[in-house]
């Protein structure tokens, strides 16, 4: 297995653009998080979805963000418009019921300039 | 409290032990879990305990943990410069399927 796949790798974009982050989760994983790492805040979960459903997006910044799973083995989360305090590494991690831990992808570093 | 403690920095010399401390918040939770990340890198299972357990060991790694007082422990044996990274100590209460992390604790080991 190749792993959780996250694209792009690095994104840098102008404030007020949309951004779209993409994840592929392990196939057979019915749990998928979304995190976000910043040196000041550390990793906070944005969002979560078991078989596909959002659980909790309590943890979602605001309405410029909102994240979709549309099947088993795709997500994206998109933040439009952008700002500069929205730079951060976007991880996406995906689990299987019963299964330890979470498998994280390597995540997107997003610059807003 | 409600946050996963860690301490933020240990530097140690190489071919030493370092032991990172962490102090979870749920008593319910099932698994304690260890990550490491290094740099430009997701984060990465090493071990994890079952809270029905005091130790485990796993080649170099010993967790200890002491459900009492919510202690959470990893020792690497013979620290190496491969072992530089982020270390971050995780769990899951029961009935949840959220991961609570700790901040995280940036090891260094100088040569």
């Amino acid at each position: 297995d190749a792993g959780v796949i996250q694209s792009p790798r690095h994104e840098v974009t102008e404030m007020g653009q949309e951004v779209t982050l993409r994840c592929k989760p392990i196939s057979g994983h019915n749990s998928l998080f979304w995190y976000r790492q910043t040196m000041m805040r550390g990793l906070e979960l944005l969002i979560y979805f078991n078989n596909n459903v959002p659980i909790d997006d309590s943890g979602m910044p605001e309405d410029r963000f909102s994240a979709k799973m549309p099947n088993a083995s795709f997500s994206t989360l998109k933040i439009q418009p952008s700002e500069p305090r929205d730079s951060a590494v976007y991880f996406c991690a995906s689990r299987t019921q019963g299964g330890h831990g979470y498998t994280f992808g390597s995540g997107t570093r997003l610059t807003v300039v | 409290g409600e946050d996963v403690e860690q301490s933020l920095f240990l530097s140690v010399r190489e071919g030493d032990s370092s032991v990172i401390n962490c102090t979870y918040t749920d008593s319910s939770s099932t698994y304690l879990y260890w990550y490491k990340q290094e740099p430009g890198a997701g984060l990465q299972l090493l071990t994890y305990i079952f809270s029905n357990m005091d130790m485990k060991q796993d080649q170099r790694l010993t967790v200890l943990l002491n459900k009492k007082d919510k202690h959470l422990s990893l020792r690497i044996a013979d620290t190496q410069t491969g072992d530089s990274a982020i270390y971050f100590c995780a769990e899951i209460p029961y009935n949840n399927n959220d991961m609570r992390f700790g901040a995280g604790t940036r090891l260094t080991v100088k040569p």
